[in-house]
Parts: C-alpha cells; structure tokens; sequence
C-alpha cells in the first residue's frame, strides 16, 4: 500500500460548491504540507502543519482552509471553489530527522472547477 | 517568488547520453534537494546536498553545489528512456528548518 494516499484523484465541481481533499499518511511522520502545481509554475505551498495542533500558512493560503484530524491526516478544504482553483494537488509529508526535511508526495488529485 | 530556478526549462536527448540540469537561487541555503516528477503523478526525492557540501553521488546521479555562485547542477549519466520526466531543485533557506520552495522544474525527454 501507499504510504501518502490522497481522495479522490480526480474530481470535477461547480463554481460555489465546496470540497475536501484528503491526505492519509501512514509513514508515522509529523509534519504534512498541501501544495498545489499549476502548469509552468511548480509547485506552490497553501498549508503545513507539524503536528495535530500546528497550522501554518503557506504562500498561497487565501480560499483555502485545513484540517488535522490525527497524525496521519490532514484535510485541504475550498470553501466555494472557484475556477482558477483548477490545478493538480499534492499532500506530502516528512519528519525532518537528522535537520533534513526531505519530503514524501501522494499521487495528486487532480480538481476541475468549471 | 520562486527561489529556485531551473536551466533549461526542457531538454531532450538520446538514450545513452548524459543529462545536465542546472538550479539557481537566490538567498543563502541549508540544503539543496532535487526531485522527479513523472507525468501528472507525485513528486519523488532524488538526492540532498547540505550548503557545506560541494558533490554528491547516488548511482547515476551527480549532484554539485556552488554556494558562491548560489547554483546547483544535476548531471543524469547514462540517460534512459525511463529517466524521461520533470526535474525540479527544491531549497531549504538557511535558518529554517522547514518549507521546501520549489523552481518550475526542466522537462527531461530521452528519446529511445
């Protein structure tokens, strides 16, 4: 099994509506980032926390909000989506041993709002 | 703004040569780390280089750092097919122990 899983992959909605995309982990590892890549403009950081009570803005945080229910998952919510919201999103995680934050990516999902 | 920025922005090759990436960035750094993308799936770590080293090796990969130039190569010997996917440095900034800022990336193509 994957150690990084995230649901769904792939998801279509509607300007308005919300949506949750879920990250699972089972790495035992603390610390879980929600990225977001536009084509052309790698990868961006929305969120990142370092445990279940620490949650940090990234560079691109505004219509987006985050949960961290346990450990091993983190939860990417948009309120009321809009399309230029449509973009591939990654949750990866790591657990900074030795100072090093070398971290591990799930699959994607990839989010059309239309 | 992006930290790092990868040269060239897409390369393409035949099976059997080497493959040179390059990264720049722009304030000083505690490491450097290099990442694969296949099409449309995850991002998977290739390699680190910590700012007080200046060459890493990991099978086929060379990785180099110049801390003075404030750049990073990423030489693939030997290219395969399979080797074909998006490459992107990633920099942690010295003085922080956390947020990878990623650069665009370069498109590897090794053509068969």
């Amino acid at each position: 099994d994957a150690d990084v899983t995230q649901t769904p992959r792939n998801r279509i909605t509607k300007t308005g509506k919300r949506i949750m995309l879920e990250c699972s982990q089972t790495k035992g590892h603390d610390r879980m980032y929600w990225y977001r890549q536009d084509p052309g403009l790698g990868l961006r950081l929305i969120y990142y926390s370092f445990d279940v009570k620490d949650i940090n803005k990234g560079e691109i945080s505004d219509g987006y909000s985050v949960s961290r229910q346990a450990q091993a998952k983190f939860s990417l919510s948009l309120e009321s989506a809009i399309p230029n919201q449509t973009a591939l999103y990654f949750c990866a995680t790591s657990d900074f041993r030795g100072n090093v934050d070398e971290q591990y990516f799930g699959p994607g999902t990839r989010l059309t709002v239309t | 703004s992006q930290q790092g920025e990868e040269d060239p922005q897409a390369l393409s090759i035949q099976e059997g040569e080497n493959a040179t990436m390059n990264c720049s960035y722009k304030t000083s750094i505690n490491n450097l780390q290099w990442y694969r993308q296949n099409s449309g799936r995850g991002l998977v770590h290739l390699i680190l280089i910590r700012s007080n080293e200046r060459e890493k090796h990991s099978g086929r990969l060379r990785v180099t750092l110049d801390t003075s130039k404030k750049s990073s190569s990423l030489l693939i010997t030997a290219s395969r097919a399979a080797d074909t996917a998006s490459y992107f440095c990633a920099t942690v900034l010295g003085g922080s122990n956390y947020k990878l800022t990623f650069g665009k990336g370069t498109l590897l193509t090794v053509n068969p």
